[in-house]
């Protein structure tokens, strides 16, 4: 596609409950990121994929997170058993590859609201 | 990574330049200097970015010190539309992750 693509835009969710975020990076980026933002901060790093290799999770602030990314392609973000702190925009990001940091594009991101 | 310091907010007028500082006094020789901005409810933009020289294109221009130590994003003639928060970066060529950093930036109101 034209750009980065998030799903949904917006998701309201009860605590405890586990949820998905879904990211379509451009096509043809073998580098996708995922960042959240909460309310009135920076961008917090989370997790990186790089073609194939073995994805960077340093960033995943507790083992409730966790990312997939199937055929080099979309990529989906799970939080499982959410809580009220994870609420915060989720932001995916993809480069044709790491180096080509200018080429790094954001999607719009999907705002979570645990409740 | 080198980190960076912006004010947290500055107005401008329309149709003005807006000269958006950063101060990066321990950057390091092989560090880039980067800007991007969000627009509210989107994501980051890529703005512009460079080593030492000056860099121009066609949103902004980038004005590095001589010592490196601090630089100036300047938009020449502020619209409506550049109403964002302003993110300054310094990272090596390369660097992903936990070593690109965004900071809190500086939330610029360009005004009628």
């Amino acid at each position: 596609g034209a750009g980065v693509s998030q799903s949904p835009s917006n998701k309201v969710t009860e605590k405890g409950k586990d949820v998905e975020l879904r990211c379509d990076p451009i096509s043809g980026h073998t580098a996708l990121y995922w960042y959240r933002q909460s309310l009135g901060q920076g961008l917090e790093f989370l997790i990186y994929f790089q073609g194939n290799s073995a994805p960077d999770k340093s960033g995943l602030p507790s083992d409730r997170f966790s990312a997939e990314r199937t055929g080099g392609s979309v990529s989906t973000l799970t939080i499982q058993r959410t809580q009220q702190e994870d609420s915060a925009v989720y932001l995916c990001a993809s480069s044709q590859n790491r180096d080509k940091f200018y080429g790094y594009t954001f999607g719009s991101g999907t705002r979570l609201t645990v409740v | 990574d080198a980190k960076t310091t912006q004010p947290p907010s500055m107005d401008c007028a329309e149709g003005r330049a807006a000269n958006l500082p950063c101060n990066h006094s321990t950057i390091s020789g092989n560090e880039y200097v980067y800007w991007y901005r969000q627009i509210h409810s989107q994501g980051p933009q890529y703005i512009i970015h460079g080593l030492k020289n000056n860099e121009t294109n066609e949103m902004a221009s980038l004005i590095i010190t001589e010592d490196r130590k601090s630089s100036t994003l300047i938009l020449p003639h502020a619209t409506l539309r550049d109403t964002a928060v302003y993110y300054c970066i310094v990272r090596l060529l390369g660097a992903y992750g936990q070593n690109f950093v965004f900071g809190p930036g500086t939330r610029l109101s360009v005004l009628p």
